[in-house]
């Protein structure tokens, strides 16, 4: 069975410094991988999407980005993180645009 | 821009009645549509998918699609507190990603 994997749970960050997030998946191959980001209160924004390694659709300009170097493998990064960057990020797997299905999430918070 | 509407809610419910929950899509060639349950503090978890026209059922799930009034809906029935969740739908053209709305808030009360 497919299973995805996120990590960390939870992160304090200080203003400026770098992230890393990571988001693996296992039991399927070549998935569309993606990066939500959810606010306090608010809805799931679509960061990232990728169809395929090196794949990547950014849908909100930011100060984030996305790697994707093997094909099970979705990365979240930032060279340097804004107070608004804090949020409840959430990686998520699909086929063929069926459904999808979600990491556990990592909330980020940055003071 | 792509966009699913939903109302926010609170949309509150006594335990055992029906509630119903409304999402609408502005892209026509959305091909795939769901829905999730989100529990505070927790990733959302798929409960329904509907692909077609009419109605789809799930035990105590309805969902139902009208792809000519873009519009989708879900009902549960015999809600239960447990059901207390935000509830998101999710549309899908084929070949993009998953576009959710901002969610709907349920509160059973008991």
């Amino acid at each position: 069975s497919q299973t995805i994997h996120q990590w960390p749970a939870t992160l304090v960050q200080p203003v400026g410094s770098p992230l890393s997030l990571e988001c693996t998946v296992e039991g399927t191959s070549n998935p569309n991988l993606y990066w939500y980001r959810q606010a306090a209160g608010r809805g799931l924004q679509l960061l990232f999407y990728s169809v395929g390694i090196g794949q990547i659709s950014s849908e909100v300009p930011q100060n984030l980005s996305a790697s994707r170097p093997q094909d099970r493998q979705f990365i979240l990064s930032s060279k340097k993180l804004l107070l608004s960057d804090s949020g409840f990020y959430l990686c998520a797997w699909s086929v063929l645009g069926r459904e999808a299905f979600f990491g556990q999430g990592t909330r980020l918070t940055v003071v | 821009q792509k966009e699913v509407e939903q109302n926010s809610g609170p949309l509150s419910v006594p335990e055992g009645a029906i509630a119903s929950l409304n999402c609408t899509y502005s892209d026509r060639g959305s091909q795939s549509f769901f829905w999730y349950r989100q529990y505070s503090g927790k990733s959302p978890e798929l409960i329904m998918s509907i692909y077609s026209n009419g109605d789809k059922e799930d035990g105590r799930f309805t969902a139902q699609l009208n792809k000519a009034s873009q519009y989708v809906s879900l009902l549960i029935r015999d809600s239960q507190p447990s059901d207390s969740a935000t509830y998101l739908c999710a549309v899908n053209q084929a070949g993009t990603a998953l576009i959710f709305g901002k969610g709907t808030t349920l509160s059973v009360s008991s």
